[in-house]
Order: C-alpha cells, then sequence, then structure tokens
C-alpha cells in the first residue's frame, strides 16, 4: 500500500523568496515519485520525476526535488518565487513505473505574494 | 512531446440523462488509460484503469454499471456517466501511460461536468 502526504494545504511566500512544498510517502516497495502542477480549469502537467539514480532532480520552469529515503521525503523546491508559479501542486507515488496507478497527495495551494 | 486531449472541455446537462467523455492520445499509443475524478479543492480519486481490449477494472466503490469506460482502441478512451444525478457534478481527468521507452503518465486537461 502507498499513500503521500503534503504538509500544508495553502502555502504564500513573497515573489523572489524560496519555496518549499512538503511530501512525505509510504511505499512498501522502492517508490517513483513524482511532482505535478495544475492550473485552474486545467489539467496536470508533470514537474519533475524520481525513478532511480540521481536523487536530486531537476524539473520544469526552475523547480527541484530531492528523493530522501531515510526521511521519505520528496519535498519541492524552487529558489525564487514568480507570480506564474501561483498553482495546485501534487505529489504522486506509484509503486514501480510511472504507467502504474498513481496515488496522489492532497494537494498544495502556492500563491505568490508580490 | 505525448499530448492527451479531452472532449468535451465543458459539459452541462439534466439530471438522468448519460453523458460521454472522450480521452485521445494524440501521438502516441496509450496501452493504458486512467480515469481520475477531482472534488472542489481535492485531490485526484482514481476511478479506474484501462487497457485497451479488455474490461476496465474499477477502484473500490466506483460503480461500474453508473460510470462505463471503454477502451477500444490505442488512441481512444471513453468515460460514460449513466443516468447522471447532481452528485456526479465534477472534474474528470484522464492520463494516459505506455509511451514507448518512458515510464510516464500525460494526462489530459480534465472536462467539467455540471449536472442540474
Amino acid at each position: 500500500a502507498q499513500s503521500v502526504t503534503q504538509l500544508g494545504s495553502h502555502v504564500s511566500v513573497s515573489e523572489g523568496a524560496l519555496v518549499l512544498l512538503r511530501c512525505n510517502y509510504s511505499s512498501s516497495v522502492p517508490p517513483y515519485l513524482f511532482w505535478y502542477v495544475q492550473y485552474p480549469n486545467q489539467g496536470l502537467q508533470l514537474l519533475l520525476k524520481y525513478t532511480t539514480g540521481a536523487t536530486l532532480v531537476k524539473g520544469i520552469n526552475g523547480f527541484e526535488a530531492e528523493f530522501k529515503k531515510s526521511e521519505t521525503s520528496f519535498h519541492l523546491t524552487k529558489p525564487s518565487a514568480h507570480m506564474s508559479d501561483a498553482a495546485e501542486y501534487f505529489c504522486a507515488v506509484s509503486p514501480n513505473f510511472g504507467n502504474e496507478k498513481l496515488t496522489f497527495g492532497t494537494g498544495t495551494r502556492l500563491t505568490i505574494i508580490p | 512531446g505525448a499530448v492527451v486531449s479531452q472532449h468535451p472541455s465543458r459539459v452541462i446537462c439534466k439530471s438522468g440523462t448519460s453523458v460521454k467523455i472522450e480521452c485521445r492520445s494524440l501521438d502516441f499509443q496509450a496501452t493504458t488509460m486512467f480515469w481520475y475524478r477531482q472534488f472542489p479543492k481535492k485531490s485526484l480519486m482514481l476511478m479506474a484503469t484501462s487497457n485497451e481490449g479488455s474490461k476496465a477494472t474499477y477502484e473500490q466503490g466506483v460503480e461500474k454499471d453508473k460510470f462505463l469506460i471503454n477502451h477500444a482502441s490505442l488512441t481512444l478512451s471513453t468515460l460514460t456517466v449513466t443516468s447522471a444525478h447532481p452528485e456526479d457534478s465534477s472534474f474528470y481527468i484522464c492520463s494516459a501511460g505506455g509511451l514507448a521507452g518512458e515510464d510516464t503518465q500525460y494526462f489530459g486537461p480534465g472536462t467539467r461536468l455540471t449536472v442540474l
């Protein structure tokens, strides 16, 4: 069984400040981990994913995430927030391949303060 | 890149009618498609997994006779909400996987269903 916990349903940061969105997972097998972004009334866009190998993963739009097995975490960061980053962010886990069933966290709404 | 489309993007229907939502993989063959439901300000809930040419696998608690899923070809899956009721109003999102050499699902833009 797998589960994902996203701490903080709402996060607000000032434009130019560091963005940190937290994700912890539970998995009985080595997980595949994903971050997706959703803009209002749109589907999900893949930001980045971890499968195997390097634990620091770089994604689109300047985002990156680090897989920490000892902490069962996959937090998403961006050094400098931009107004266009305002959206809903979902962390997800799958048992092996991303083609398998995804289990999503409850999402974090990111607000950027001008 | 891999593109998944959904049609329609929005639909409003009367209670008791049926609505069909299409999910297409435009530039790749999707061996597996997934249907999700998203309630307002909530996460995505997987409804069912469909593989081309076989019956869909429904998640626990999802009524398969109400949410009919067909995956007739490698580029098309359909979700039919039968005898829709206001509580079926939601945002329905599909995803497709199976792009050769990749292990990622690609999501459609979603369909907003409103049942009056």
